[in-house]
């Protein structure tokens, strides 16, 4: 079956431009994530969405960084104003998800981003 | 700071040998452990999770072990082959909120 998808798959972008990217969950996951993996770096933490609950946005490193994720599907993590140190691969993952569960995480491909 | 951590950053193994990847973590509420593989270029793949009410977790080819009293988790390879090159990560996870927190990874390196 289909796994997480994102795109797109490689970003170069300009010092102070915005950029936009994109995962498409597991069909019938209600909960989403994003982290950031910086060269050699474990996964750091952005923001959660479970359902219609407002997001976990404890992970989000500025007021650059926002997402959306619209009909409780699809998400959009948009980063204004880009950064050399934003340069980073994205990852999206998705889960069952519930309220208190523990629940197995399952990641997209990650989107690279290199802010020149 | 990370709450996780690891003790190798590579280790190198000759196919068919057992390998064991270690991990440590500093947060006693965490009750949720998983480990992750990641290959060059890919997201990272599940490889198996426990719970902190287990001490001991078998699949195909790879068991991790959870020791509470020193924080300690392992994961351990069973005749680990080229394809298991990869960096894995162990992830933990406090009840009631559902962000995963990464170690920084171990490189593994099968030769055959």
């Amino acid at each position: 079956g289909a796994g997480v998808s994102q795109s797109p798959s490689n970003k170069v972008t300009e010092k102070g431009k915005d950029v936009e990217l994109r995962c498409d969950p597991i069909s019938g996951h209600t909960a989403l994530y994003w982290y950031r993996q910086s060269l050699g770096q474990g996964l750091e933490f952005l923001i959660y969405f479970q359902g219609n609950s407002a997001p976990d946005k404890s992970g989000l490193p500025s007021d650059r960084f926002s997402a959306e994720r619209t009909g409780g599907s699809v998400s959009t993590l948009t980063i204004q104003r880009t950064q050399q140190e934003d340069s980073a691969v994205y990852l999206c993952a998705s889960s069952l998800g519930s309220a208190g569960g523990q629940q197995t995480q399952y990641f997209g491909p990650g989107t690279r981003l290199l802010v020149l | 700071g990370e709450n996780v951590g690891l003790h190798l950053p590579t280790l190198s193994v000759q196919e068919g040998d057992n390998s064991i990847i270690n991990c440590a973590y500093s947060n006693s509420a965490s009750d949720y452990f998983i480990w992750y593989k990641q290959e060059s270029g890919k997201g990272p793949q599940f490889i198996i999770d426990i719970r902190s009410n287990m001490d001991k977790r078998q699949g195909q080819r790879v068991t991790v072990l959870l020791n509470k009293t020193v924080k300690h988790l392992s994961l351990q390879i069973a005749a680990t082959q080229p394809g298991d090159s990869a960096v894995y990560f162990c992830a933990e996870n406090i009840g009631g909120f559902q962000k995963l927190v990464f170690g920084t990874g171990t490189r593994l390196l099968v030769s055959p």
